[in-house]
């Protein structure tokens, strides 16, 4: 079946430190990729996605490559500020079938 | 545009007592899904369906019951609440799955926070 491997956390960073969170992924089908953002108290909503390989998806300066060699969807930030302070889901989507996630990673951003 | 909302937000139940967690989505989706997440853990499916009058079972269904009479409905039942139970629901939904779908993302509900005493 489809699975989500996810680093694990908590992430601690100070702020403006560069920030990756490994996902790696098996699916039985060519799935597409998605970054979900939680923050305190909230649903998710979706930060990034990616559908294709080598397609890079990005938003609010985050970034992640689908590498389909690798079976990969890193996130990474350049500089990550307080605000970013959340939990983060990597998740994968094979066609007619249901979402999967990972375990999440809980990211603080210290002033 | 109301996307997927859930009710109630916040419940506190008793041991033993049942109660039904509502989810509404208006955007027409034929997926729909129940979570389940755990202080500090990740999400859990409970249960999801691909279509009205279609369910099926998840990670962790044992404890719940749900239906799906229309495709904007989803109720996620409890019938004996158990400590176990206390959690943060949350109901999503998604496009179904054919190729004019690739890539498009589940939406969530904003979760409704159970504490079974």
């Amino acid at each position: 079946g489809d699975s989500v491997t996810q680093m694990e956390g908590p992430v601690t960073l100070s702020e403006e430190a560069f920030l990756t969170i490994n996902c790696t992924y098996t699916a039985t089908g060519y799935p597409s990729l998605f970054w979900y953002v939680q923050y305190p108290g909230e649903g998710l909503q979706l930060l990034l996605k990616a559908t294709k390989a080598d397609d890079k998806g990005s938003n609010k300066g985050f970034e992640a490559t689908y590498r389909k060699e690798t079976t990969s969807f890193h996130l990474e930030k350049g500089s990550v500020q307080v605000s970013d302070s959340a939990v983060y889901f990597c998740a994968l989507r094979v066609p007619a079938r249901q979402l999967t996630f990972g375990s999440g990673t809980q990211l603080t951003v210290l002033p | 545009n109301a996307g997927v909302t859930q009710t109630p937000k916040f419940r506190i139940l008793k041991i033993g007592q049942s109660m039904t967690l509502q989810c509404t989505q208006d955007m027409n989706h034929n997926y729909m899904y129940w979570y389940r997440q755990d202080p500090g853990m990740g999400l859990k499916l409970i249960y999801y369906s691909v279509g009205a009058g279609i369910t099926d079972k998840g990670e962790v269904p044992n404890g719940y019951n749900v239906s799906r009479s229309t495709t904007e409905d989803f109720p996620l039942r409890l019938e004996l609440a158990a400590p176990s139970q206390t959690s943060v629901y949350f109901c999503a939904s998604s496009p179904s799955g054919g190729s004019d779908t690739v890539g498009t993302e589940a939406f969530f509900g904003q979760g409704t926070r159970l504490t079974v005493v």
